[in-house]
Order: structure tokens, then sequence, then C-alpha cells
């Protein structure tokens, strides 16, 4: 089955740094990947629609500056959290679009974030 | 605005009990409605309905879509504590947003 896999798994930062985290689709292409934010007990929040090789679209609300997405190629996608702040933790999960079919994502393991 | 509504938000059962999560949506233009199961993790799927009265069935899990009374449920038998898990109902429409998630059920599992 399509795998994909993020890295890091957990990350702690202080305030004020950047956190890249990079969402990689291992045996498939994935011309689209989307990025999730999970609050606990909470849903999972689409935050933007990362398309290979053009500019991400962001959700109403999500900050693009501050949430930085590059699809550099059709296996990876990344997001950088700029200028962290404590309220910016959270777990943030990417998914992988299988042959353009938008139902069939596969969801990475996810990233757990901390700003301290 | 796109709405999915799951219930309950919260459950509690036996080992061996059988339990109907259920999922109300009101979308533009449905298209499909999905199931994932979520652990400590990322959601992994379980299901997807597109058409009406056709049950979808894998175990002890099976699921069924009513798009008249825009609902689905999602059916557990024999439950065992590895089913404990938050339970998501996506829907997907041909609005802009791929996936519209409801808040999920958690369902608790015990011995």
């Amino acid at each position: 089955g399509a795998v994909v896999s993020q890295h890091p798994s957990r990350v702690i930062c202080k305030s004020g740094t950047s956190v890249k985290i990079e969402c990689r689709s291992l045996d498939f292409q994935a011309t689209t990947m989307f990025w999730y934010r999970q609050f606990p007990k909470k849903s999972l929040m689409l935050m933007a629609t990362s398309n290979e090789g053009s500019k991400a679209t962001y959700e109403q609300g999500v900050e693009k500056d501050k949430f930085l997405i590059n699809h550099a190629s059709l296996t990876l996608s990344t997001l950088t959290v700029t200028s962290a702040h404590p309220e910016d933790s959270s777990f943030y999960i990417c998914s992988a679009e299988l042959g353009g079919r938008s139902y069939e994502q596969y969801f990475g393991p996810g990233t757990r974030l901390t700003v301290t | 605005e796109d709405k999915v509504v799951q219930s309950p938000l919260s459950l509690v059962v036996h080992e061996g009990d059988t339990v109907t999560l259920n999922c109300s949506y009101e979308v533009t233009n449905f298209r499909s409605l999905l199931w994932y199961k979520q652990e400590k993790k990322a959601p992994t799927f379980l299901f997807m309905l597109t058409s009406s009265g056709i049950e979808k069935k894998s175990g002890r899990l099976s699921s069924i879509l009513d798009k008249k009374e825009l609902f689905s449920i999602l059916n557990i038998t024999a439950t065992q504590t590895g089913d404990s898990a938050v339970y998501l109902c996506a829907v997907i429409s041909s609005g802009n947003t791929p996936l519209v998630f409801g808040k999920g059920t958690r369902l608790s599992v015990i011995a």
C-alpha cells in the first residue's frame, strides 16, 4: 500500500525559531499533498493544499507567511512553521493524494510540535 | 458551509459489545463519505461510501450510507480493546475543501 512518511516525528523548539517538517510519499508520486493540524481531542483541520510546482492553497484563517509550504517534487512537501510561538504547538499531519483521487489520501504518521 | 457531525462524541463499552457510531452531514454536492480510525498517530482509512444502501464490511466493522437522510453509521461487533480509538468521519464534496472532517467519536473498550 501507499506509504507516507513525516520527519521529524516529534520536535521541541524555542519560541521565535523556525521548524521545518517534511512529508514524503515513499512508493508513489503525489501531485497533491495536504497539511492538517490537530489539537488535542479535536478534529483534523485542513491548513493548506500543496501542489507540486505551484503555490500552496491556504484555507481561510491560516497565515501563509507563518506556515510556509513548499512542494518541490512529486514525493516531497515541506511545512515550515516560522517564528514559532507556544500556540503553534500541535500535531501536524500530512497526507498525499494517490492518482488524483482526493478521497484516496494516505496519511503520514504526524509530527508533534512543542514550542516552549 | 459544509458540516459533518458525529455522535456520540465519546463512548465507553465492554469487550464483546456492539457499537454504532453516527455521522451526519450537510455538504454542497456530496461525492463520498469516508471513515477513518485514529489511534495515537495519524488516521488510517477504513471505508469509502459513495452509494446509498450498500453495506461495506471488513471483519467486525461495517458501514452503510443513507444519502436521502444524509448520514452514515459505522458498526463494530464483538468489540475488543484494540478497537479503542477515535473514529473520524469525513465527507468529500465538490467544494474547495477536499475533505471535511467531523470531530470524531472517541471509543473506549474496556476488558
